[in-house]
């Protein structure tokens, strides 16, 4: 089946350091993936759409500035948090549907969680 | 999108069926109803989809309602191993519509 691959799985960074994490589609090609936060205990929140060869489509109160999103081909979605703070400390993570594919299921990677000191 | 309403926590024993209803009252002519699993620090797993009456495949059973306003996720004979956060979420699946995910539901199996 369809495989999503995030990496890095696991990042430590200090305050103030900006951290990539990459949202990879394995085996199809993705024109939108999404981004999703989860905070322990609680669902996944929607964060950002992001679109290939446009601009990412943020979510009311996901600062763009903050979470910079790229998705500049259509196997890659690329997130940035910039000037990272404990605050974002959280499990981010992608999902993406293969193109053309109708209905069908939404593929999810494996997270990654970001501790930021 | 429509909102959906689980029970938030659901316990088992192991061996036993069970049975996590969703409500979804505004669900819309062209979405569909999927379900996904989620252990802790992985993300969501595909578990079953449907659009009406039941689908059942190798690993749990869905059962739709004639006015789809709620579905019911069946897993059959259930194992420690499906100790888990089980969403139910309602969309149309175009490929650039984001999903929305609800509280989901905690199943914990008891030994």
């Amino acid at each position: 089946g369809a495989v999503v691959s995030q990496h890095p799985s696991r990042v430590i960074c200090k305050s103030g350091t900006s951290v990539k994490i990459e949202c990879r589609s394995l085996d199809f090609q993705a024109t939108t993936m999404f981004w999703y936060r989860q905070f322990p205990k609680q669902s996944l929140m929607l964060m950002a759409t992001s679109n290939e060869g446009s601009k990412a489509t943020y979510e009311q109160g996901v600062e763009k500035d903050k979470f910079l999103i790229n998705h500049a081909s259509l196997t890659l979605s690329t997130l940035t948090v910039t000037s990272a703070h404990p605050e974002d400390s959280s499990f981010y993570i992608c999902s993406a549907q293969a193109q053309g594919a109708g209905t069908g299921e939404l593929f999810f990677g494996e997270g990654s969680r970001l501790t930021v000191l | 999108l429509a909102k959906t309403t689980q029970p938030i926590s659901m316990d088992s024993y192991e061996g036993q069926e069970v049975n996590i209803t969703c409500s979804h009252n505004n669900i819309a002519t062209n979405d569909y109803i999927t379900w996904y699993q989620q252990f802790p620090s992985q993300g969501p797993r595909f578990i079953i989809q449907g659009y009406k009456t039941k689908v059942t495949n190798e690993v749990a059973s869905l059962f739709i309602p004639a006015d789809r306003k709620s579905s019911t996720l069946s897993l059959p004979r259930v194992s420690l191993s499906d100790t888990a956060v089980y969403y139910c979420l309602v969309g149309g699946f175009s490929g650039n519509t984001p999903l929305v995910f609800g509280k989901g539901t905690r199943l914990s199996v008891i030994a």
